[in-house]
């Protein structure tokens, strides 16, 4: 069965504070792995799609990463603007995503 | 582009009643798919439309369905509400590999 985790459930930093969030996945047929933002009470904003093990790409104070297995999400100097959910699905061959429950973030001032 | 707008924001209904939420795709994309997010999840696949046909399903039951129209909106209807379907219903639309998620409809059951 097609499953997707993350860790930390939580995470509260300082500003400055940098971190990494953790997703590991098990999704057959996978045809991309990615990250979405969500503000409370919003749909998920789109931020990266990682396609293959090594593959890396960075927006602003973010970076994500994959291997075979897991990807991370790195927070370099996080800023409390940065404080939201973060969720990680995997692309099936269904065509369908599978979400893992998110990490919410709180950066503080 | 317009974005992926959905209808109602919120809406509050009594367990047993049916629901109709709506789904007005960003232009151009021809597929649209909804997931539920329960309070603190992360959004669960209930289904997906390609040119007006479903092409995939998740585990919901019978009583969710669901319709495409040839402008590419969408409607996502659920019967017989129970209070578990309290939730935020949300709608992407897509075309190949580009997904943009609506900001969704909150449904409360009571």
């Amino acid at each position: 069965e097609d499953q997707v985790t993350q860790s930390p459930e939580a995470l509260r930093l300082q500003e400055g504070e940098s971190s990494s969030l953790n997703c590991s996945y098990t999704v057959s047929g996978l045809r991309g792995l990615f990250w979405y933002r969500q503000d409370p009470g919003k749909g998920p904003e789109f931020l990266f799609t990682l396609y293959s093990a090594g593959e890396e790409k960075e927006k602003e104070r973010l970076k994500a990463t994959l291997t075979k297995k897991e990807s991370f999400l790195h927070i370099t100097a996080p800023k409390p603007e940065d404080s939201a959910t973060y969720l990680c699905a995997g692309h099936s061959y269904g065509q369908n995503f599978v979400f893992g429950p998110g990490t919410r973030l709180s950066v503080l001032p | 582009e317009t974005g992926v707008t959905q209808s109602p924001t919120h809406l509050i209904k009594t367990r047993g009643q049916q629901v109709t939420l709506r789904c007005s795709s960003q232009s151009g994309h021809n597929t649209v798919s909804w997931y539920q997010q329960a309070l603190g999840q992360g959004p669960q696949f209930i289904f997906q439309y390609y040119r007006e046909e479903e092409n995939g399903r998740g585990n919901f039951p019978p009583r969710f369905s669901g319709l495409q129209f040839p402008n590419y909106s969408s409607e996502l209807n659920v019967n017989a509400l129970e209070l578990d379907d309290s939730a935020l219903y949300l709608c992407a639309s897509s075309q190949e590999r580009g997904y943009t998620f609506g900001s969704g409809t909150r449904l409360t059951v009571v």
